[in-house]
């Protein structure tokens, strides 16, 4: 089951406008990823995070791995329709890998 | 490269029936895994393999479901007799290795609906 808290679980944005998730753990860990899942398909990794503190961009998607190790965010900034899915976090410590719950991002024109 | 390849998108079957799903995973990753996605449960890990070898099956539900690695490029996920609760999307990922710092690759699942 479920380890991380992400919210919100669904946003409805316009358009242009930016975003923000964000995953929260009660135990750390030493990565911190960002997958995004379109319909019919599989998650697809958009950021990974290796440090407390991190801070990385991908685009328009810009990421980070909280200083605590036990959360993390990520912003998608001028929102596009295309930008719809599932985003996920997920967090890694040793071989152990788990998912967030995923946020619902819908975009209206 | 093609990427992991799951193979069937989707299957119906009956109640009672033995389901099959495949995945191939991406040439020269060693671990490969099995996930479960369901709306109530979000993605479940069912159980993982480094190097062809079962390392983690804590997560596989029960006795009905099994799963194999026969080799480095071929994997199944078995499940007899299937239950209408198993009706959920299946998928496979696979990595360089368990701990990869890329994160896993995912196939296109496997849509299961067990009537």
């Amino acid at each position: 089951g479920q380890q991380l808290n992400q919210s919100p679980q669904s946003m409805f944005i316009q358009e242009g406008e930016d975003v923000s998730m964000n995953c929260t753990s009660s135990s750390i860990f030493n990565t911190w990823l960002w997958y995004k899942q379109e319909p019919g398909e599989g998650p697809v990794l958009l950021i990974a995070l290796y440090k407390a503190g991190e801070l990385t961009s991908n685009g328009r998607l810009t990421a980070q791995f909280g200083i605590t190790r036990k959360d993390s965010f990520l912003n998608i900034s001028a929102s596009i329709p295309s930008d719809v899915g599932i985003y996920f976090c997920a967090g890694q410590l040793n071989n152990d890998m788990r998912f967030g719950a995923g946020t619902r991002l819908t975009v209206k024109p | 490269d093609a990427g992991v390849i799951q193979s069937p998108r989707h299957e119906v079957t009956e109640m009672g029936q033995e389901v099959t799903l495949r995945c191939k995973p991406i040439s020269g990753h060693n671990s490969l895994f099995w996930y479960r996605q369901t709306m109530m449960r979000g993605l479940e890990l069912l159980i993982y393999f480094n190097n062809n070898v079962p390392i983690d099956d804590s997560g596989m539900p029960e006795d009905r479901f099994s799963a194999k690695m026969p080799n480095a490029s071929f994997s199944t996920l078995k499940i007899q007799p299937s239950e209408p609760r198993d009706s959920a999307v299946y998928f496979c990922a696979s990595s360089l290795v368990p701990r990869s710092p890329k994160g896993y690759t995912f196939g296109s699942g496997t849509r299961l609906t067990v009537v």
